[in-house]
């Protein structure tokens, strides 16, 4: 089975610019979720996904805002980019409906996105 | 505050011999905690997890020891390989009430060095 893919693999944008980034989760994966990782730290949580519903949201400014499609694959959007934004994205998708695995997410590549 | 704590920035150890990657948390109220292992330029690869009815869970060669009392875990990976180089980051599930969704909180990693 394909894992979790993202586009673009790359991206670099001007200050002030908006991105979208795009996700599909792992087939029969009903959640997905997005995180944001800079140099030298863990990935930070930026929100979750499940059934098209938003089921969380980290500590991230209304610049930051996301969705989920009927098959479930999903964007991240960020409007109005600052230098601060460049980071690696991460998408990760899981099954809240499996037993006793629910809580397993299994991430993608990851988007490079740099601010200029 | 961070709430999962690796405070361990980097272990070198030879190959053959035993690696043991720790991580601390605050909160008593996770019950589900995460490794994964993660290569320069790629995300996060699932490695093991483990529930908090258990205190010890074992896949090949690596292994997940939990301690409630002290709010600590680690994994023991057996024989290291130099395959094994990578960063590790352990991470904890935090629910949001509802429907199996949470988030996961990650440590700052630590990077493991395998010398051959």
């Amino acid at each position: 089975d394909a894992g979790v893919t993202q586009s673009p693999t790359h991206l670099i944008k001007t200050r002030g610019q908006q991105v979208t980034l795009r996700c599909s989760p792992i087939s029969g994966h009903k959640s997905v979720s997005w995180y944001q990782q800079v140099l030298g730290q863990g990935p930070q949580f930026i929100f979750q996904y499940y059934e098209k519903e938003e089921r969380g949201r980290g500590n991230f400014p209304d610049r930051f805002s996301a969705r989920q499609f009927p098959n479930y694959s999903s964007e991240l959007n960020v409007n109005a980019l600052l230098l601060g934004d460049s980071a690696l994205y991460l998408c990760a998708s899981s099954r809240p409906d499996r037993g006793l695995t629910f809580y397993e997410q299994y991430f993608g590549p990851g988007t490079r996105l740099t601010v200029t | 505050d961070q709430q999962v704590k690796q405070n361990s920035p980097s272990l070198s150890v030879q190959e053959g011999r035993i690696s043991i990657l720790n991580c601390d948390y605050t909160n008593s109220m996770f019950d589900y905690f995460l490794w994964y292992k993660k290569y320069p330029a790629e995300g996060p690869t699932f490695l093991i997890s483990i529930s908090s009815i258990k205190d010890k869970n074992e896949d090949g060669r690596f292994t997940v020891f939990l301690n409630k009392s002290a709010k600590h875990l680690s994994l023991h990976i057996v024989p290291s390989q130099p395959g094994d180089s990578a960063v590790y980051f352990c991470a904890a599930f935090e629910d949001y009430g509802s429907g199996n969704t949470g988030k996961l909180i990650f440590g700052q990693g630590t990077t493991l060095q395998v010398k051959p």
